[in-house]
This record gives structure tokens, C-alpha cells and sequence, in this order.
């Protein structure tokens, strides 16, 4: 079993639609967990912490649940310029690597006009 | 924000020669630098952990002859492919992090896009 899985996509979502996504991990002591954005043949920048009690942060909100080992994005109001790929960021002790992280290979999402 | 450097941001060498690529944090010092590869449609893969002053740490099946880590400095790190083949054209992406901060407070570079002929 990976350690982040994503759904690859692409998600082709119409501007102004909500759009939501979802990543599962694998390792249960996993500790801190993120999303980020990767435009292309761009550098992966962080979008948001995940925290269990949920965060929001304008039209984006992030969950996570321990119990199932899921973390979820939603955006709401899409825009064209959400178009990108959202990577799952999985930050584990003594896993992943010497940075503790571990990447999942990301969700492509396309806004279309 | 935090802003690290990568040079340079494409390259495109001849099968055999090196290429080193340098990472620079622009604002703060960097005590760790780690370096990451990633393929096409690919998650980023952690090649090597870089500490200034003392030996680089690679991953699990990450040739650390091939791929020659220096940290010569609290602001840069270089990272030289040796004997480049076809097969090591990918996109290289530094991260650069302040000594006793956490890993979301890593900084990414912008990246390197490698491509050997």
C-alpha cells in the first residue's frame, strides 16, 4: 500500500462549482499532514495545514480524520487560477524521509471557463 | 516570505558530461537543505539531506557517488549530477530549512529541469 494516495484526476470542474478531494495515508503515527499546490513545472508551495479540528482558511477548508487516516481539501467558488495540482503532504516521525515528508503524487485539477 | 534560489532553472547537457545545480536561501541561513527529484506525473522523492559543514545523507537507492552533495555555506547547497545520463533528466527541487524549525517552514527552491540528450 503507498504511504499518500491521491486520486490523480484530472477533475475538470466548471469556475464557480465546489470541487473536493481527498488523500489517505498509510502510516497511523503520522503527525502533521498539509496541502500544497504545484502549478506546472513550478515548485510544490504550501497551501494549508490540516488540523483535526479542521481548518478554513478564505475558500478553502481542510479536514482530517485519524480515525480513518483521510485528509480532504475543499474549494469553494472555484477560480480559474485554482487550476493546479494539489499534493497531499504526510509529515510522519521516524517514516518518510529524513524530512519526515512524504508526497503523494498529487491531484490534478482543471477549472474550466 | 522566505525565498530560496535554484540555478540554473533549465539545463539540457550531453549524455556523460555533469551538471551542478546550486540552491541558495536568500534570507535566512540554512542549516538543512534536502534535495528532491521528481518524474512526470510523479511524486517528489527525497534523494539527499544536506547539512552544512559535514557529509550529505542520501536515501535509500540514491547513488551518492553519482550524485555529489556539497553545503559548503549556511546559504548554499550544490548538487551535481556526474556522468548524466537520459535516464537522470528530471525536475530537481531544493528545499531549504532554518535551523530548529519544522518542516512545514521548509522553503522550496524553484526548480531545476534537467534534460539529457
Amino acid at each position: 500500500r503507498k504511504e499518500v494516495e491521491q486520486d490523480p484526476g484530472p477533475f475538470n470542474v466548471p469556475e464557480g462549482a465546489t470541487v473536493a478531494f481527498n488523500c489517505t495515508y498509510s502510516n497511523s503515527a503520522s503527525q502533521s499532514f498539509f496541502w500544497y499546490r504545484q502549478d506546472c513545472r513550478k515548485e510544490p508551495k504550501l497551501l494549508m495545514s490540516v488540523y483535526s479540528s479542521g481548518n478554513e482558511d478564505g475558500r478553502f477548508t481542510a479536514q482530517l480524520n485519524r480515525a480513518s487516516q483521510y485528509i480532504s481539501l475543499l474549494i469553494r467558488d472555484s477560480k480559474l487560477s485554482d487550476s493546479a495540482t494539489y499534493l497531499c503532504v504526510v509529515n510522519s516521525m521516524g517514516g518518510g524521509g529524513a524530512d519526515g515528508l512524504t508526497f503523494g503524487k498529487g491531484t490534478h485539477l482543471i477549472i474550466q471557463p | 516570505g522566505a525565498v530560496v534560489s535554484q540555478h540554473p532553472s533549465w539545463v539540457i547537457c550531453k549524455s556523460g558530461t555533469s551538471v551542478k545545480i546550486e540552491c541558495r536561501s536568500l534570507d535566512f541561513q540554512a542549516t538543512t537543505m534536502f534535495w528532491y527529484r521528481q518524474f512526470p506525473k510523479q511524486s517528489l522523492m527525497l534523494m539527499a539531506t544536506s547539512n552544512e559543514g559535514s557529509k550529505a545523507t542520501y536515501e535509500q537507492g540514491v547513488e551518492k557517488d553519482k550524485f555529489l552533495i556539497n553545503h559548503a555555506s549556511l546559504t548554499l547547497s550544490t548538487l551535481t549530477v556526474t556522468s548524466a545520463h537520459p535516464e537522470d533528466s528530471s525536475f530537481y527541487i531544493c528545499s531549504a530549512r532554518a535551523r530548529g524549525r519544522a518542516s512545514s517552514s521548509s522553503y522550496f527552491g524553484p526548480g531545476t529541469r534537467l534534460t539529457v540528450t
